[in-house]
């Protein structure tokens, strides 16, 4: 059975702090995604990783996928009030099918 | 993702009652995904469809949960006697076509937050 288990699952820091949020698994994944969701609203896309060891930037968040493609992490600097929400990571079940297992996710509150 | 129109947002049953939840997909998608998420937990995979074809429903529950996504109209969840269990956020995703590698991508509804009472 495929899971994907995400570290720390809550998370409070101050604005300007660093952090990290892990997600691992067992199995291979062809692609990972990370999305960030907020309250009452659908999960929305930050980025997907497709090559193991690849590593992606948009803006303060670097999203690195491992070199076997089972974990990926995502980095967040200097964060702010903004980066509030629930962060979730997601692998297709099979390569080419948009049949997502989802990380249990890690819930982020930046205090100003 | 504002494309995914879900409706309604909230819904109130009674137990017993039937939940009909819609979902009309971006324009020119014509693959729906339906998700459950209960609260504080990630989101579960329910239901794949293609127009008028239900492709993979491993995640549905096999009774009171059917889905359908007909050639004209929006794609329906329905959930027939409703318990308290089924209580839940259910989100709906479309995608254009079958993703090839690198191309995994699903834009998401809003969702509809179906309270059981």
């Amino acid at each position: 059975t495929q899971l994907l288990e995400q570290s720390p699952q809550f998370l409070s820091i101050q604005e300007g702090e660093n952090l990290t949020v892990y997600c691992n698994s067992s199995s291979v994944f062809s692609s990972l995604q990370w999305y960030r969701q907020e309250p009452g609203e659908g999960p929305v896309l930050l980025v997907t990783v497709v090559t193991g060891g690849e590593v992606k930037k948009l803006k303060r968040l670097t999203f690195q996928f491992g070199d076997a493609r089972k974990d990926s992490s995502l980095h967040i600097t200097a964060a702010q009030p903004g980066d509030t929400g629930l962060y979730l990571c997601a692998g297709p079940y099979t390569s080419g099918t948009y049949k997502y297992i989802f990380g249990t996710g890690t819930r982020l509150k930046v205090l100003a | 993702n504002a494309g995914v129109m879900q409706n309604p947002r909230h819904l109130v049953r009674r137990r017993g009652q039937e939940a009909r939840l819609r979902c009309s997909p971006m324009k020119g998608h014509s693959h729906v995904y339906w998700y459950r998420q209960l609260p504080e937990e990630g989101l579960k995979f329910m239901v794949y469809l293609q127009k008028e074809n239900i492709i993979d429903e491993s995640g549905m529950p096999k009774e009171r949960f059917s889905a359908e996504f007909p050639k004209e109209g929006p794609s329906i969840l329905r959930i027939q006697q409703v318990v308290r269990g089924d209580s839940a956020a259910y989100f709906c995703a479309s995608s254009p076509q079958i993703g090839g590698q690198g191309n995994t991508e699903a834009f998401f509804g809003q969702g509809t937050r179906l309270t059981v009472v």
